[in-house]
């Protein structure tokens, strides 16, 4: 079975301090995902990576930023938290292709205080 | 992009066959179906995915109706760790590249003992 493994599944940080969320992924997959869901927001799609030191940003890429060093490693970075990005934050992971089924953590929720 | 319309609830009892109705009249010949499940405090667990024949696998079985503009999943005995949210999804055949997903409301399906 694939595994996406996220670094926490809570965390709790203040306003101004840089976080880093962590993901692993064990299938040898090429794309990475990160997402936040909000509730009455769905899923939004903040960062994908297709390969190693590759990215391309999502819908709402502003305030964060990535970094993929090795094929299976995928970070998200809060560069300054701030109290609008409590949110409950997901890693995926797919092979190449729009179609390919895309696997998640169990999500990491972050609050800022 | 091409819609999906869900009912917003189902209810089931345990041990007997669901079968989770999707809309897509809009559907166009290169996009796939995708459902997706979302236990409470989880990340979203992929289920199946199919483009124009049934498909079959350990979690449950896809049947596409023969224009393609309704899918039914079916869970061929639930139990009450099917209880989630059910989300049936569209998206493009590309051989390459990735695209983010997007859920809508969804299918709360509660199974009762």
């Amino acid at each position: 079975d694939v595994k996406v493994t996220q670094s926490s599944r809570y965390l709790v940080k203040r306003t101004g301090e840089k976080v880093f969320l962590e993901c692993v992924q064990d299938m040898d997959h090429e794309n990475m995902f990160w997402y936040r869901q909000d509730p009455g927001l769905g899923l939004r799609l903040i960062y994908f990576s297709y390969d190693v030191k590759m990215k391309e940003k999502g819908d709402i890429p502003e305030g964060y930023s990535v970094s993929r060093e090795k094929k299976e490693r995928f970070s998200l970075i809060l560069e300054s938290a701030s109290t609008n990005q409590t949110s409950m934050y997901l890693c995926a992971s797919s092979f190449v292709g729009s179609y390919q089924p895309q696997h998640f953590g169990d999500g990491t929720r972050l609050s800022i205080l | 992009d091409a819609k999906t319309t869900q009912p917003n609830s189902m209810e089931s009892n345990e041990e007997e066959p669901v079968h989770l109705p999707c809309n897509h009249s809009t559907i166009s010949g290169t996009d796939y179906i995708h459902w997706y499940r979302q236990l409470p405090s989880q990340g979203p667990e992929y289920v199946i995915h199919g483009l124009t024949s049934n498909v079959n696998n350990r979690m449950a079985s896809l049947a596409i109706a023969e224009d393609r503009k309704s899918s039914t999943l079916i869970l061929h005995r639930a139990t009450l760790r099917d209880a989630a949210v059910y989300y049936c999804i569209l998206t493009v055949h590309s051989g390459g590249g990735a695209d983010g997903l997007t859920f809508g409301k969804g299918t709360h399906l509660i199974i009762q003992p």
